[in-house]
């Protein structure tokens, strides 16, 4: 079984300003790792993921994240904050070896940030 | 290179009626989903289709939901009776391969009133 907690609900941060959301996971066998982001009125876009190997993710939009294996923790940083970030963001896992297909979502994290 | 496609956008209907939603997925891609998110909570993942053949549909909340995707291409999501709780943003996405990035459609908003 798999499971997600995205740490609070809501984020807001000013611009310039660092970018955390946190993101910790449960998984019976090595997971794969998602980050992706919901503008308004559009579907879901991939920023990043983790399979395997390095465990410092770069993605697109100056975003990373760390896999934290001993933490179950991938949070999302960018260390300066743009007013086109506000948006959903939304952690996934998938089981790597028995069901990578079937990824299990957090509840988001709606990031706001403030001029 | 088009993106995921979903049909409709919108869809009010009365409970108890009918209603179909549609996917097209990247051309090429064998693998389609069906995820869910209901009243701003998580989103959850319905079924998973490789080509024409259901792989997982352990996410389907019960025998009122039909999926289909006949000649592995296009899918259908069918909700017949329509019940309350099933309101919610309906999400396609597909992949290459399962574990495999996954491009998410749009969505459709279903509101069942």
């Amino acid at each position: 079984a798999q499971s997600v907690t995205q740490l609070g609900s809501h984020v807001s941060v000013s611009e310039g300003a660092l970018v955390l959301l946190r993101c910790n996971y449960s998984s019976s066998v090595p997971p794969y790792l998602f980050w992706y982001v919901q503008y308004p009125n559009q579907g879901l876009q991939l920023l990043l993921k983790y399979t395997t190997g390095a465990t410092l993710v770069k993605g697109i939009n100056g975003f990373e994240a760390e896999f934290k294996k001993s933490e179950t923790s991938f949070h999302l940083t960018k260390p300066s904050a743009h007013m086109s970030d506000a948006a959903e963001y939304f952690c996934a896992v998938s089981e790597a070896w028995t069901n990578a297909g079937k990824s299990t979502f957090g509840d988001g994290t709606t990031l706001t940030v403030k001029p | 290179e088009a993106g995921v496609t979903q049909f409709p956008s919108h869809s009010v209907i009365e409970k108890g009626q009918t209603v179909t939603l549609r996917c097209d997925p990247i051309s090429g891609h064998d693998n389609l989903y069906w995820y869910r998110r209901v009243m701003g909570k998580e989103i959850k993942f319905l079924l998973h289709f490789v080509k024409e053949s259901k792989q997982d549909e352990s996410g389907m909340p019960n025998n009122r939901f039909l999926a289909e995707r006949t000649g592995g291409t296009y899918s259908t999501l069918k909700v017949q009776p329509a019940e309350l709780e099933d309101s919610g943003v309906y999400f396609c996405a597909s992949s290459l391969w399962t574990g495999n990035e996954q491009y998410f459609g749009p969505g459709t908003r279903l509101t069942v009133t």
